[in-house]
């Protein structure tokens, strides 16, 4: 089956327009995330959905940013009046679902490379 | 917040070479999970350890959880030149357990030379 896509791949904007980024998780997946990766840097966790809801936005970075996720599949990170300091990659994440005894696998999407000049 | 540690940041190593790569913690993890990233693509996951002590094989790789919960290292015996990527450490934060809100670490840079 197909995996986690991203759209669009690259988006060049510029300072102080909004953007929106799209995450088509695996079909069937209850759980989605987000994620930031600067240059050369690691994963920065951002919000986590399980189905529509999410129960942890504390990796949002500021009020600027925000995610919805619609029917349980599709996700929607919107990022209003960018910044330079916003220019990353920006990484989704679906897995099965929460289990109580095992970490479920997360399987990651391509990324959008985000540039804001 | 959770900060992971890995060592070393990057490595250059000759084709047929087992490498070495480790992840630390200041804090507990119950969960250690190592992913590596190609070019261009999202991470994948390697292994996942969830048991302190445990030693986990995934073909030429291999992982250990430490006894502490606070280290965790991965090997790759007789390095070839796909191995090339980003290897990175991950954990859920103590608080959360079984959670999936990831904490990952900087990343080691591998580079085979043929």
């Amino acid at each position: 089956g197909a995996g986690v896509s991203q759209s669009p791949s690259n988006k060049v904007t510029e300072k102080g327009k909004d953007v929106e980024l799209r995450c088509d998780p695996i079909s069937g997946h209850t759980a989605l995330y987000w994620y930031r990766q600067s240059l050369g840097q690691g994963l920065e966790f951002l919000i986590y959905f399980q189905g529509n809801s999410a129960p942890d936005k504390s990796g949002l970075p500021s009020d600027r940013f925000s995610a919805e996720r619609t029917g349980g599949s599709v996700s929607t990170l919107t990022i209003q009046r960018t910044q330079q300091e916003d220019s990353a990659v920006y990484l989704c994440a679906s897995s099965l679902r929460r289990t109580s005894t095992h970490t479920d696998t997360q399987y990651f999407g391509p990324g959008t490379r985000l540039t804001v000049l | 917040g959770q900060q992971l540690n890995q060592s070393p940041q990057s490595m250059f190593i000759q084709e047929g070479e087992d490498v070495s790569m480790n992840c630390t913690s200041s804090s507990i993890f119950n969960t250690w999970l190592w992913y590596k990233q190609d070019p261009g693509e999202g991470p994948v996951l390697l292994i996942a350890l969830y048991k302190a002590g445990e030693l986990t094989s995934n073909g030429r790789l291999t992982a250990q959880f430490g006894i502490t919960r606070k280290d965790s290292f991965l090997n790759i015996s007789a390095s070839i030149p796909s191995d090339v990527g980003i290897y990175f450490c991950a954990g859920p934060p103590p608080r959360d357990n079984y959670g999936q809100n990831f904490v990952f670490g900087p990343g080691t840079r591998l580079s085979v030379l043929p």
